[in-house]
């Protein structure tokens, strides 16, 4: 699976769109970004997936640049509830995130 | 919503013991998947299960593991003989097909003293 690479850490304004980056510059063609968050500990929670287009569901929309090199995750309206560990996987269609061993992950912070 | 359930949420044992995970997986989902997480470290691979057979391993995955699902609802991890090394948070997950999104329980706090 192709490494991902995701800045460490940012903060965010309780309200205010979370804009966090994912560089998966030797991603395949056959492979999925998957983003997954984890709560303190809690287990791991889906958050969404794509392929090329761009994605929206209820919690967050998915930005994939046109070379698929990049890619960002987009949560509209961050609250409190959002501070976590933000993880960005490449995963073959056939794997899903199931092999992948998470990242380091970029810690969002949301602040009052 | 249909969640993963994992039991018991903290285990102490004594180094050298068996200890078995459990977890019941979403009830209509096919594909089962172990992973760990040593404190503060990243979340790792395990083993995946479909059809009452593994699919996918990792390294870390040696002869002292083993998985099992012994009837229609429970997916158990074992480990035949724990280590310090083995102390960390187990997840369980399940995904109804090898190519949707992986739903996680709460995971098992496991302390090998």
């Amino acid at each position: 699976d192709a490494k991902t690479t995701q800045p460490p850490s940012m903060d965010c304004a309780e309200g205010r769109a979370a804009n966090l980056p994912c560089n998966h510059s030797t991603i395949s063609g056959n492979e999925y970004v998957y983003w997954y968050r984890q709560i303190h500990s809690q287990g791991p929670q889906y958050i969404i997936h794509g392929l090329k287009n761009n994605e929206t569901n209820e919690m967050a929309s998915l930005i994939i640049t046109e070379d698929r090199k990049s890619s960002t995750l987009i949560l509209p309206h961050a609250t409190l509830r959002d501070t976590a560990v933000y993880y960005c996987i490449v995963s073959r269609q056939n794997t899903n995130a199931g092999k992948s061993t998470f990242g380091d992950g970029t810690t969002l912070t949301v602040k009052p | 919503e249909p969640e993963v359930t994992q039991t018991p949420s903290h285990q102490v044992t004594q180094m050298g013991q068996e200890v078995i995970l459990r977890c019941v997986p979403i009830s209509n989902h096919l594909y089962f998947y172990w992973y760990r997480q040593i404190l503060g470290q990243k979340v790792e691979f395990l083993v995946s299960f479909y059809n009452n057979e593994i699919s996918e391993k990792s390294e870390i995955f040696d002869d002292q593991f083993s998985v099992e699902r012994p009837d229609g609802s429970n997916f158990t991890l074992k480990i035949r003989s724990t280590k310090l090394e083995d102390s960390a948070m187990y997840f369980c997950a399940s995904s109804s097909d090898r190519n949707t999104e992986a739903f996680f329980g709460q995971g098992t706090r496991l302390t090998v003293v």
